[in-house]
């Protein structure tokens, strides 16, 4: 079993809706849950940071961990064009010392 | 200049073929990471360096040779490879290495085609 595991989509919605992306995970351990967002011929960029459960917000963006299923979102209201990128989930642990495990990433298209 | 930066943006290269991939970061940051990317794949960490030391080496082929002559800049050596090394090469830094809320950043990449 991986651990951390994301559907590569791809993921095709109209623009105006709302996303969600999901990625679920095995190791308890896991403090850390953040989203990286990546553009074609780019780099990942950090995107949302959150530690432990519940939620955070940014703008159009939700970040959302629910420890007990093992299981984190983002939410992306009000989609652009611009927010066609690939998504990928990453966390750690302290058990892990710090080391970033990475989901395959999401790969979203908003058509206008 | 800003971030991290990483040329070449390509590189074809033949499997008989030396080349290098170079990265610099200008974040002040102590922890240098080499990556590979491939279709499909989570990313795949490569080579860890922190404070110029290398700290990790996940069991990647002698065919890569890392380099990490200050904490800003960080080379990737590649010498005959193989098609399957063809993928999108990215360097990060991050401030410190294996703090438990380590935040990677990422350069744009060099996307390496083997032929």
């Amino acid at each position: 079993q991986k651990e951390v595991e994301q559907d590569p989509g791809p993921l095709s919605v109209p623009e105006g809706a709302i996303v969600s992306l999901n990625c679920t995970y095995s190791n308890s351990a896991f403090q850390y849950f953040m989203w990286y967002r990546q553009y074609s011929r780019k780099g990942p960029e950090l995107l949302m940071y959150t530690y432990s459960s519940g939620n955070k917000e940014d703008g159009r963006f939700t970040a959302q961990v629910d420890k007990s299923s093992k299981y984190i979102s983002l939410f992306i209201r009000d989609s652009q064009p611009s927010d066609s990128a690939t998504y990928l989930c990453a966390m750690s642990g302290y058990n892990q010392g710090g080391k970033l495990i990475f989901g395959q990433g999401t790969e979203l298209s908003v058509k206008p | 200049e800003t971030g991290v930066t990483q040329t070449p943006r390509h590189l074809v290269m033949g499997m008989t073929n030396k080349k290098s991939l170079k990265c610099e970061q200008h974040l002040g940051h102590n922890a240098m990471y080499w990556y590979k990317q491939s279709a499909k794949k989570p990313l795949e960490l490569m080579f860890v360096y922190s404070l110029e030391e290398r700290v990790e080496n996940n069991s990647v082929p002698s065919r890569f040779s890392p380099e990490c002559p200050n904490s800003s800049h960080l080379f990737l050596h590649l010498h005959t490879l193989q098609p399957e090394d063809s993928a999108l090469y990215l360097c990060a830094s991050s401030q410190a290495y294996r703090s438990t809320n380590e935040k990677l950043f990422f350069g744009s990449g060099t996307q390496l085609s083997v032929l």
